[in-house]
């Protein structure tokens, strides 16, 4: 089983509309979450953290469920600036951040 | 002020040569890391530097790759006899201490192995 786990999608939404994304991860021990964004060709760049409590940012709403080991993140008011690739991001053991391979998200007019 | 940087930002070469990639870190970041993302894939961690520890080295495919980082700053990832499996985008990052504080990713180094 793979250490995090994503749909690839695509997700194709029109603007406007909420979407949201599950990831899953098999280590128990994972202490520290986030969601990453993607754009074509460039680097991941931080989006959100995710706290056992959930959180919010705008639009944007994380939130982990330790028990059933997955974390989710959900959008609301879709922006077609929005269309990207959400990489669901831990740390497993060590020092290193594990990274999905990212959910794709496409947001049409 | 200035992100991460790496160059080149392309790189083609053939098989079997060897190749060396460079990241300069945010000033002060003591942490480095990098990974591998080919087409399709994941980030793949390869190598992680922290202050004056012994790096991790946990994630490097191969002998072939290799490492380092002088002055705890500019770091050089060297691949030695490049096989066309090696082409990917090559990210370096940074943060300012180690996780789960933020990485900060340079724009990456595409290399193409023909």
């Amino acid at each position: 089983r793979k250490e995090v786990e994503q749909d690839p999608g695509p997700f194709n939404v029109p603007e406007g509309a909420t979407v949201a994304f599950n990831c899953t991860y098999s280590n128990s021990a994972s202490q520290s979450f986030f969601w990453y964004r993607q754009d074509c060709r460039k680097e991941p760049k931080l989006l959100m953290s995710v706290y056992s409590s959930g959180n919010e940012d705008g639009r944007f709403t994380a939130q982990l469920n330790r028990a059933s080991q997955y974390i989710s993140l959900l959008i609301r008011d879709s922006k077609l600036s929005d269309s990207a690739t959400y990489l669901c991001v831990l740390t497993g053991g060590g020092n290193k951040l594990t990274f999905g391979t990212g959910t794709q998200l496409k947001v049409e007019l | 002020g200035a992100g991460v940087s790496q160059s080149p930002s392309n790189k083609v070469t053939e098989k079997g040569k060897d190749v060396e990639l460079r990241c300069d870190p945010i000033s002060g970041h003591t942490a480095l890391y990098w990974y591998r993302q080919s087409l399709g894939q994941g980030l793949e961690f390869l190598i992680y530097f922290q202050g004056n520890s012994a790096p991790d080295k946990s994630g490097l495919p191969s002998d072939r790759f290799s490492a380092e980082r002088t002055g705890g700053s500019v770091s050089t990832l060297t691949i030695q006899r490049t096989q066309q499996e090696d082409s990917a985008v090559y990210l370096c990052a940074s943060s300012l201490v180690p996780p789960p504080e933020t990485q900060y990713f340079g724009p990456g180094t595409r290399l193409l192995v023909l």
